[in-house]
């Protein structure tokens, strides 16, 4: 079946590191392909998405591109800070079905 | 704020016990999704509603049950319920449930079963 795969966390930075989180995807056909993003006591919002392969998503500095030969769709971000502390999901959504599956998340963590 | 609203934000309740949760999806959405987010599970989808009508199941265990109502609300029931039912349920929402569609998560209900 369908699934995904993100890194383990916490990942933890100081402000203005370079962040990767990497998230690989097993599905059939061509899903569209997700990162949501969970502040403390929040639920999850959209961050970026990608509906086709070579496709980038990018949103608040944050962007990921949808490889299809490598099957992934790494997060990037080329300075964090502080508030970019959360969890971040990958999850996509299969053409078949309307299920949107989601990885287990990575917690970010980011210091002064 | 995404629009979803989901009722109640905390929910204590005891071993056995039945309870509902409620989600407003937002206005136009047609599509409600539900999901378990437990710390040992990651984020679990349950089911999907679009327009009233069943449309996708996950791992919605047979205690629990959910539908949507003309006005397109919907609850999801949880009964008999036990100590591993505690999690956080989320609603999200979309605009016709396609494969392309994003989905607009309310803010949660905490469940605490004792």
């Amino acid at each position: 079946g369908n699934s995904v795969t993100q890194m383990e966390g916490p990942v933890t930075l100081s402000e203005e590191a370079f962040l990767t989180i990497n998230c690989t995807y097993t599905a059939t056909g061509y899903p569209s392909l997700f990162w949501y993003v969970q502040y403390p006591g929040e639920g999850l919002q959209l961050l970026l998405k990608a509906t086709k392969a070579d496709d980038k998503g990018s949103n608040k500095g944050f962007e990921a591109t949808y490889r299809k030969e490598t099957t992934s769709f790494h997060l990037e971000k080329g300075s964090v800070q502080v508030s970019d502390s959360a969890v971040y999901f990958c999850a996509l959504s299969d053409q078949k079905s309307d299920k949107l599956i989601f990885g287990t998340g990575t917690r970010l963590q980011v210091f002064p | 704020d995404s629009g979803v609203t989901q009722t109640p934000k905390h929910l204590i309740t005891a071993t056995g016990q039945r309870v509902t949760l409620r989600c407003s999806p937002r206005s136009g959405d047609l599509s409600v999704y539900w999901y378990q987010q437990s710390l040992d599970q990651g984020l679990q989808f349950l089911i999907q509603y679009y327009n009233g009508e069943e449309r996708a199941k996950g791992n919605i265990l047979e205690r629990f049950s959910a539908q949507q109502f003309p006005d397109l609300h919907s609850e999801l029931n949880l009964s008999s319920l036990e100590l591993g039912d505690s999690a956080l349920y989320f609603c999200a929402s979309s605009v016709d449930g396609g494969p392309e569609r994003v989905a607009f998560f309310g803010q949660g209900t905490r469940l605490t079963v004792v």
